[in-house]
Parts: structure tokens; C-alpha cells; sequence
């Protein structure tokens, strides 16, 4: 089964700072995909940054990087110099072989000014 | 192209009516989705096109829920004598088939409160 786990159901960060946000997935597969949405409230999901697992580097994206350890399947989304608007659901996601994608539970982060 | 369209975007209902759910996907892609999210819970995958063809539908939550794509275009998601469990946010996702690894596009969604 393909599972996705999100362990922090909700973190805060202060404005400007560094904030790591954990995943870890469950597949036998080799060939895969791996996703960070964000959805703020009441807004709609919107893809933050993707991964290849046959990639080693890990993807970047501004503010947005992720630590993609296959070996491990971990993939943890680091948001550097926070900001308000960063203040959302972050959710981490798993796609293969075209199938339908998997969520896990989700992390609340709130940016404190 | 203004993205992926749902409608409505609030729906009270009360327990045992029907509701219908409208999804309009970015107009080149030719797959669609639909997931279901309750409070604090990640989507849930219930069904899926491809162009006209439901090609998954063994997850959707009961017989009391269908969905639809007759053109391939746009999509309904039905859900018959609605439950207080049905209250939820009911999300329309599209994508191009193969390029599943550039993710989805997702709607804004549909909050359905039954009462």
C-alpha cells in the first residue's frame, strides 16, 4: 500500500525564519513522484514544489527546498525566511504510474509576526 | 484558461436530499478528479476520468455517490439521500494523462453541510 505520513499535526514559525516540515512515505516502487501543496484557508491547493525520485538532487524552489532521502523515504519541505503569507496547510503528497495521488494528514503551520 | 471550476462553492443541504456538484477542468487536460477532505484530514481520492471514461470508481465512499463526465469535459459528482457524514469539502483535481509527475491542478472546491 502507499501510504503517506505527516508526524506534526500543526508548527509555528517566527517571520523570517527557518521551518522544516517532515514526510515520510511507504511504497515498493522505484519510479515516483512526490509533492508539497499548500492550501491557506479557504483558498485552493496549490503545488509548492515536486520531486522525481529517480533525481538525487534535491528540487528548489525560491524560499521553498526540499530533502529528498530515498533510502530513507523521507521527504521534508524546509521554508527559509517565513513569511505571513506562508501561513497555511501544507500538505505532502505521492503519485506513481499515473494512479491516483496520495495525501498524508496534512501540517498547520502558522507564521507569527 | 482560468484554472479548474467548482460550483457551487457552499452547499447546505438537509439529511436525505440529493446534491450535484459541478466541475470544470483547465480545458486541456483530460483527466479529472475527485477527492473528498474533511476537517483536518488530507484529500481522499473517490474517482477519476479520462476524457469521458471513468476508469476508478471502486472508492467512492458508497453507492449513494456517482459521478459523471458525458463529454469530456466537465464533470458532476452526485451524492443521493445525503448523510450528516457526507459534510465535508469535495475537491475536483485536473490533469494531463503521463504527466501525472507535474501534479494536479486542483478547484477550490465544494463545502457541502448537510443538516
Amino acid at each position: 500500500a502507499q501510504t503517506v505520513t505527516q508526524s506534526q499535526p500543526e508548527m509555528s514559525v517566527q517571520e523570517a525564519e527557518t521551518v522544516t516540515l517532515s514526510c515520510t512515505y511507504d511504497t515498493s516502487e522505484n519510479n515516483y513522484y512526490l509533492f508539497w501543496y499548500k492550501q491557506p484557508p479557504s483558498r485552493q491547493m496549490i503545488l509548492v514544489i515536486r520531486q522525481e525520485a529517480y533525481k538525487q538532487q534535491n528540487a528548489t524552489e525560491n524560499r521553498f527546498s526540499v530533502n529528498f532521502q530515498k533510502a530513507a523515504k523521507s521527504f521534508s519541505l524546509k521554508i527559509s525566511d517565513s513569511q505571513l503569507g506562508d501561513t497555511a496547510m501544507y500538505f505532502c503528497a505521492f503519485i506513481y504510474n499515473n494512479n491516483d495521488m496520495r495525501f498524508g494528514a496534512g501540517t498547520r503551520l502558522t507564521v507569527k509576526p | 484558461d482560468t484554472g479548474v471550476s467548482q460550483d457551487p462553492r457552499h452547499k447546505i443541504t438537509k439529511r436525505g436530499q440529493n446534491v450535484t456538484f459541478r466541475c470544470d477542468p483547465i480545458s486541456e487536460h483530460n483527466r479529472l478528479y475527485w477527492y473528498r477532505q474533511t476537517l483536518g484530514q488530507g484529500p481522499e481520492f473517490l474517482t477519476y476520468f479520462q476524457n469521458e471514461a471513468q476508469l476508478e470508481k471502486s472508492r467512492l465512499l458508497s453507492d449513494r455517490f456517482s459521478a459523471e463526465r458525458p463529454k469530456g469535459s466537465f464533470s458532476t459528482l452526485e451524492i443521493q439521500r445525503t448523510e450528516q457524514g457526507d459534510s465535508a469539502m469535495y475537491l475536483c483535481a485536473s490533469s494531463l494523462v503521463g504527466t501525472g509527475g507535474g501534479g494536479y491542478t486542483f478547484g477550490s472546491g465544494t463545502r457541502l453541510t448537510v443538516v
